[in-house]
């Protein structure tokens, strides 16, 4: 079946420090590749997207995401992570066609001093 | 933020009882989705809708119901709502299926 992973349920970084999400899919074609983020009490916001073309996309807030076929991944980075950066970070993948957002389970950020 | 509207955007409802919620977008995308967001299990696709009175069921439309009579407008019915049901719940908008989707702020239900 077609899924989307998330492995780490809930990752703690210390303000200043480097951050790296993983993101790994299970699909036949390569889909379309995004990144949420979700702000306590808030809805989804767009952090980035991956369609085609250059494998390392840059996105709003500082934030990138390298797409690596071989991997099935679409890992989420930040040089400096800041006390803001603390939410939940969905993955999602689209497949072409008339095929919805499939989420991965999220990854919740908590930024310590 | 994109002009999407979710209404209410709390209630409380007692089983067996009907529900509908309500997304109203001003962007004209064609494409409308319902997710349900649990602890644990991300955002669920319950219905979407690709057009005026074009629907399908997602991974859990179960319990659920949609209608789509306007580009604007797409709701959600539970039937007879059941303790299971209580979530959060967001619609969320897109021009087609594999481009960003725009989401709501959400409407939190509680069923007691």
């Amino acid at each position: 079946a077609q899924s989307v992973t998330q492995p780490d349920i809930h990752i703690t970084v210390s303000e200043g420090a480097s951050l790296e999400l993983r993101c790994n899919y299970s699909y036949g074609a390569t889909p379309y590749l995004f990144w949420y983020v979700q702000s306590p009490g808030q809805g989804l916001q767009l952090l980035l997207k991956y369609f085609s073309g250059d494998t390392l996309v840059q996105g709003i807030k500082g934030f990138e995401a390298e797409f690596k076929r071989s991997q099935s991944s679409f890992n989420l980075r930040k040089p400096s992570v800041h006390w803001s950066d603390a939410a939940e970070y969905f993955c999602a993948v689209a497949l072409s066609g008339n095929t919805p957002l499939v989420f991965g389970k999220g990854t919740r950020l908590s930024v310590i001093a | 933020d994109a002009g999407i509207t979710q209404s209410p955007r709390h209630k409380v409802t007692e089983t067996g009882t009907p529900v509908t919620l309500r997304c109203h977008q001003t962007e004209n995308h064609r494409y409308m989705y319902w997710y349900r967001q649990d602890p644990g299990h991300g955002l669920r696709l319950i219905h979407y809708s690709y057009g005026v009175k074009d629907t399908d069921k997602g991974e859990v439309s179960d319990g659920y119901s949609v209608s789509r009579s306007k580009t604007e407008d797409f709701l959600l019915t539970l039937e007879s709502a059941t303790s299971s049901q209580t979530s959060v719940y967001f619609c969320a908008i897109s021009d087609s299926s594999n481009t960003e989707a725009f989401f709501g702020q959400g409407t939190r239900l509680t069923v007691v």
